[in-house]
C-alpha cells in the first residue's frame, strides 16, 4: 500500500513570497490532516479535513494560510505572504476516517525555509 | 484546553539498558494515547495506542507504556534499547477530534 506522499520535499523562499504544499493521502482515506512541526516542536494540527469539507480550522492562521481539497483526495496547503516563523517542516497525514480508534498516516513532510 | 509535556528532551543510553520515557497529560474527558516515533530520515509512525481495557499497552519492537489515570501518565519503557532505537519519540493525546502532541524525546543509544 502506497504511502502518503507530499511534495516538494524541500523549500526555500524569502520572507514575503508565496510557497505552496502538496499532499496526496492512502487511498480510500476520507481525512487528511495538515500540521506544522517547528524545530524542537511536536507537530501542531492546522487543519482537518472530511472527504472535501473543513472538519477543524481553528488553528489556522487564516490571514496568510490557505487549504484546499477540492476533490476529497489531493490536497494543497498555501502561504501567502509567508513570515521568518513559518519556518518549518509541513506535514500531511491521512486516516480512514475521523473516530479516535483510525491511526493517522503521515507523509515525509516538507521542510520550509523562509530567509 | 488539552496538552501533553514531554519532560525529557533527549537521553543518552547504552546498548541494553533499560528505557522510560515520561509522558504526562491534561484533559478532563475521555482519552485515547499514543506514541509515535520518527526514525533518522523516516515519516512519523505510531509505537503504540491506548483506547481502553488493559492500561498496559505493547507496541510494535518490544515497546510497551503504562497508562495510569491517576497520574495524568502514559510513560513509555523498553527493557532493553537497541542502537537501532534511536529516534525521537512523540507522545500524543487524541481528543474529540485532535490530536495533540507533546514537544518529543530525543533517545540516542550508544553502541
Amino acid at each position: 500500500e502506497a504511502g502518503v506522499a507530499q511534495s516538494p520535499r524541500y523549500k526555500i523562499i524569502e520572507k514575503r513570497q508565496s510557497v505552496a504544499f502538496w499532499c496526496n493521502p492512502i487511498s480510500g482515506h476520507a481525512t487528511l490532516y495538515w500540521y506544522q512541526q517547528i524545530l524542537g516542536q511536536g507537530p501542531k494540527l492546522l487543519i482537518q479535513f472530511q472527504n472535501n469539507g473543513v472538519v477543524d480550522d481553528s488553528q489556522l492562521p487564516k490571514d496568510r494560510f490557505s487549504a484546499e481539497r477540492l476533490k476529497g483526495v489531493d490536497s494543497t496547503l498555501k502561504i501567502q505572504p509567508a513570515k521568518l516563523e513559518d519556518s518549518a517542516v509541513y506535514l500531511c497525514a491521512s486516516s480512514r476516517g475521523l473516530a479516535g480508534d483510525n491511526e493517522q498516516f503521515f507523509g515525509p513532510g516538507t521542510r520550509l525555509t523562509v530567509l | 484546553a488539552q496538552s501533553v509535556s514531554q519532560h525529557n528532551h533527549h537521553v543518552i543510553l547504552s546498548e541494553a539498558a533499560s528505557l522510560e520515557l515520561g509522558c504526562n497529560y491534561s484533559y478532563g474527558g475521555t482519552v485515547n494515547l499514543f506514541w509515535y516515533v520518527q526514525y533518522p530520515g523516516q515519516h512519523l509512525q505510531l509505537l503504540l495506542k491506548y483506547f481502553s481495557g488493559d492500561p498496559l499497552v505493547k507496541g510494535i519492537k518490544g515497546f510497551e507504556a503504562e497508562f495510569i489515570k491517576s497520574k495524568f501518565s502514559f510513560n513509555l519503557r523498553k527493557p532493553s534499547v537497541q542502537w537501532s532505537d534511536t529516534a525521537e519519540y512523540f507522545c500524543a493525546l487524541r481528543s474529540a477530534r485532535q490530536l495533540t502532541f507533546g514537544s518529543g524525546t530525543q533517545l540516542t543509544v550508544l553502541p
